[in-house]
Formats: C-alpha cells, structure tokens, sequence
C-alpha cells in the first residue's frame, strides 16, 4: 500500500553544519511532496514542496531533492541552527485532498 | 493571527464522555482537514470537507466520531463515548481549492482517563 517513510528517527548536528533528512516514498504516481516542520506541542508547519516535475527547489536555507527513481526525497538544512530542532515529516500527495505523512525524524542541534 | 485555529488546546476527560473540538481555517479557505497524531507518529487523515460537503471519511473514523462543517467555516469534531485508545493530539488543517498545501492548526490533544 502506499507508504512514507524516513531512513532514521534521529539526527543529531553540530550547529553551523548542513542538516540532510532522508523520506522513501513507494506511491510512484504521487506527484505533490511537501516537508513539514513540527515542534513540540505545535502543529506540523510547512517548510517547502516540490512537483514530481522537479528535481530541486530551494527556499531560505532549505533545499528539497526529489530523485524519483529511487523514489527518493530528502532536506538539506544549511547552517543549521538552534531553532531548527524539531520533528520533521514527509508528505506525499497524489493529487487532490489526501496527504499521507511519514513517521517523522527528529533533528537535534547541538550547540 | 490570520492562521488555524483550534479550540480547546488541551482537554482532559474520562473514559465514556462526549468531548468536541473546534477549527477555524484560514479565512479564504474553502477545504478543511482532520488528522490525528498519536506519538512519535506522523498525522493520520480522519475527513475532508470542502465547503460545508464533507466528501471523504478515513476507516479510521469509528461511528462515535462526527465531524461537521455547517457554513463551511468552522467545523467541530465530536467524539462520543471515549475510549483511552482516543487519546492523541487532533489536527485541523484547511487550503485553498486548487492547491494541495495544507496549513496546520495547533492542534488539540486529549486525555482520556
């Protein structure tokens, strides 16, 4: 059935480093991917999205990849920082209402 | 604060009571979405209603749920009867028609004693 799903739970970094968080998706005819911030006691916040007709979109200090191959996504958080600890998720979308979300990896900054 | 709302943020009840839970969406939006998110796990779809048509309802949501969209402003989740196995935070989410970015409310997390 259709699934996302990330490679760790946990990612630890050293302030001032490149985060990268890895989502496998299997739904080959999602075409809408979204990454999602979510810190505690909040509601999941939306980072950035990107097409299956992309293979990269950039925002402020954040990059999406989509290798759909692989059926692969994956964040790049530049110079992470102390507020960018959080629980991130993955989300798929195969078009119209339904977005199924991955388990999450939570991002540790250390200072 | 032009975003979603929810109302209340934390609600602690016992075992076989009524609880029911407010969304506000953002204004301009006509779709509106309830998830729940137990923990340590990504939100997990419950219904979709666009306008005041609720068009789209999850196994997951057993008869003692009922969600409704009146206006098609705010809506209300209503759980009857709870069950320990509610306990969890629950998510409202709304967007335009046409796109598919879902924006989130704070949520409300319920304990069922």
């Amino acid at each position: 059935g259709e699934s996302v799903g990330l490679h760790l739970p946990t990612l630890s970094v050293q302030e001032g480093d490149n985060s990268i968080i890895n989502c496998a998706y299997s739904n080959s005819a999602s075409d809408y991917f979204i990454w999602y911030k979510q810190e505690s006691g909040k509601g999941p916040q939306f980072i950035i999205d990107i097409r299956s007709n992309m293979d990269k979109r950039q925002g402020q200090r954040v990059t999406v990849l989509l290798n759909k191959t692989v059926k692969h996504l994956s964040l790049q958080i530049a110079a992470t920082q102390p507020g960018d600890s959080a629980v991130y998720f993955c989300a798929e979308n195969t078009g119209g209402f339904k977005t199924i979300f991955g388990a999450g990896t939570r991002l540790f900054v250390k200072a | 604060d032009t975003g979603v709302s929810q109302d209340p943020r934390h609600k602690i009840t016992k075992r076989g009571q009524n609880v029911t839970f407010r969304c506000d969406p953002i204004s301009e939006h006509n779709r509106l979405y309830w998830y729940r998110q137990t923990l340590g796990q990504g939100p997990e779809f419950l219904t979709y209603f666009q306008n005041e048509a609720q068009l789209e309802k999850s196994r997951l949501l057993s008869d003692r749920f009922s969600a409704e969209r009146p206006k098609g402003s705010f809506s209300t989740l209503e759980i009857q009867r709870t069950e320990q196995g509610d306990s969890a935070m629950y998510l409202c989410a709304s967007s335009q028609a046409g796109e598919e970015t879902q924006y989130f409310g704070p949520g409300t997390r319920l304990l069922v004693l």
